[in-house]
């Protein structure tokens, strides 16, 4: 119940395409999801979050699509860059917690 | 500026030795928490830390100890107990009751010989 469940592991696309990563969970009090993007040798940045009380949230080219209803929420990262390439972590966490439970990671290729 | 300080980048160890990856933060948190990451299995907890001489297992603690003498400061020490030390670990910090946005220090790679 306290996993959250990530795909897929690797993306490549092309620049300009579409970027979408995926995450589902099971435990219904998981009330903040936020994504955190991680650059080669660096550690994880938070990149945009989202709580469940909206369907969805934009920040530039990124956006949040959340579905309560199927416990699932994903990434949508608009006219891909080379520089978009990272390794997203999905997370998930509820008010009061001590801790994240991260996703297994998307290793994210921008193919020029 | 501040940020959180990890110490070495890159560290290499022989079996049987044990290891202590260093973690400064100079954000003034509260919290503080040592992840292992290795590929294809996210980031997993290892210890947390809410405030000062105190701390609790995470997932995976078994063969790690650590201590909370100061605020800034949060050592992790890999012990020969750990049979797959071989990783990438990631030292964070939160405010304390904002566990969802973790700052990330930029890593210990630790390579067992």
């Amino acid at each position: 119940q306290q996993q959250v469940k990530q795909s897929p592991q690797s993306l490549i696309v092309q620049k300009g395409g579409i970027s979408i990563i995926n995450c589902a969970y099971e435990n219904t009090a998981f009330d903040y999801f936020p994504w955190y993007q991680q650059f080669p040798g660096k550690g994880p940045a938070l990149l945009i979050a989202i709580r469940p009380d909206v369907s969805e949230k934009k920040e530039g080219r990124f956006t949040i699509s959340f579905n309560k209803s199927a416990k699932q929420f994903s990434l949508h990262i608009m006219d891909s860059q080379p520089g978009d390439s990272a390794t997203y972590f999905c997370a998930a966490t509820f008010s009061g917690a001590q801790k994240l439970v991260f996703g297994q990671g998307t290793r994210l290729t921008i193919n020029p | 500026d501040g940020g959180i300080t990890q110490s070495p980048k890159y560290l290499f160890r022989k079996e049987g030795q044990n290891v202590t990856l260093s973690c400064e933060q100079n954000l003034n948190h509260d919290a503080m928490y040592w992840y292992r990451q290795d590929p294809g299995q996210g980031l997993r907890l290892i210890y947390y830390s809410q405030i000062v001489n105190d701390f609790q297992k995470g997932d995976i603690a078994e063969g790690y100890s650590v201590s909370r003498e100061k605020k800034e400061s949060f050592p992790l020490t890999v012990t020969s107990a750990q049979k797959n030390p071989t990783a990438f670990y990631l030292c964070a910090s939160s405010i304390t009751g904002v566990t969802g946005e973790l700052f990330f220090g930029e890593g210990s790679r630790l390579t067992v010989l």
